[in-house]
């Protein structure tokens, strides 16, 4: 168990529909990242939360958001739901943003299927 | 941005057999994991190395920093092993980098 909380495990919805996951970070954890595993791209990383800021943007999409709470928990919000936006979503979360306190542990992911 | 090569993209093996799993990139970096994708889809953490030698059990990590490579040496390898190997590095960026990863298959 890597301490991180992801909910929920799975989710099946329909295009045009919007969902959001959670997650928890490890206890201590100040950083939390985003990341999207689909075939064709691989593990592409969205967005990254420091302390309750916006740190970095990855390859997100405009129809998806996230924000970090001031309990560190972080929520990614996905809308107008396409056929591609299936994909494993993952959460990681780290003491801190680089080096040697960015060893980043992953969460159980989350399995979007978009019908 | 830094770029990640990984090698080879599929391996198959016997129960029992060593293998090396090889991630080239591109630029210097503060940071180098090697994770283990396991049947689930769970990424397991290995190794943090960024550079030098770890050990944990039958696997053990090289990294060279120098000359931008990094190696993941799996010994007497078990059918758990199987699954897909990333190897992920940030430079300056804070962001993990992933490489596209190794798929080992180990059969019984």
């Amino acid at each position: 168990d890597s301490g991180v909380t992801q909910t929920p495990k799975h989710l099946i919805t329909a295009t045009g529909q919007r969902v959001t996951l959670r997650c928890s970070p490890r206890s201590g954890d100040l950083s939390v990242y985003w990341y999207q595993q689909s075939l064709d791209q691989g593990l592409q990383f969205l967005i990254h939360y420091y302390n309750g800021e916006e740190r970095a943007k990855g390859n997100i999409l405009e129809r998806f958001s996230a924000q970090q709470f001031p309990d560190l928990h972080s929520e990614l919000n996905l809308s107008s739901l396409e056929l591609g936006d299936s994909a494993l979503y993952f959460c990681a979360s780290s003491v801190g943003p680089r080096g040697a306190l960015n060893i980043q542990y992953f969460g159980a992911g989350t399995r979007l299927s978009v019908l | 941005g830094i770029q990640v090569e990984q090698s080879p993209p599929d391996l198959i093996l016997q129960e029992g057999a060593n293998s090396t799993l090889r991630c080239n990139f591109s630029d210097s970096v503060n940071n180098l994991q090697w994770f283990h994708q396991n049947p689930w889809g769970q990424l397991i953490n290995l190794f943090y190395i960024p550079s030098g030698t770890k050990q944990n059990g039958r696997l053990s990590a090289t990294t060279v920093a120098t000359e931008r490579y990094s190696l993941l040496y799996i010994s007497s390898s078990q059918t758990t092993d199987s699954g897909v190997y990333f190897c992920a590095v940030e430079g300056g960026s804070e962001k993990l980098v992933f490489g596209k990863g190794t798929k080992l298959t180990v059969n019984p």
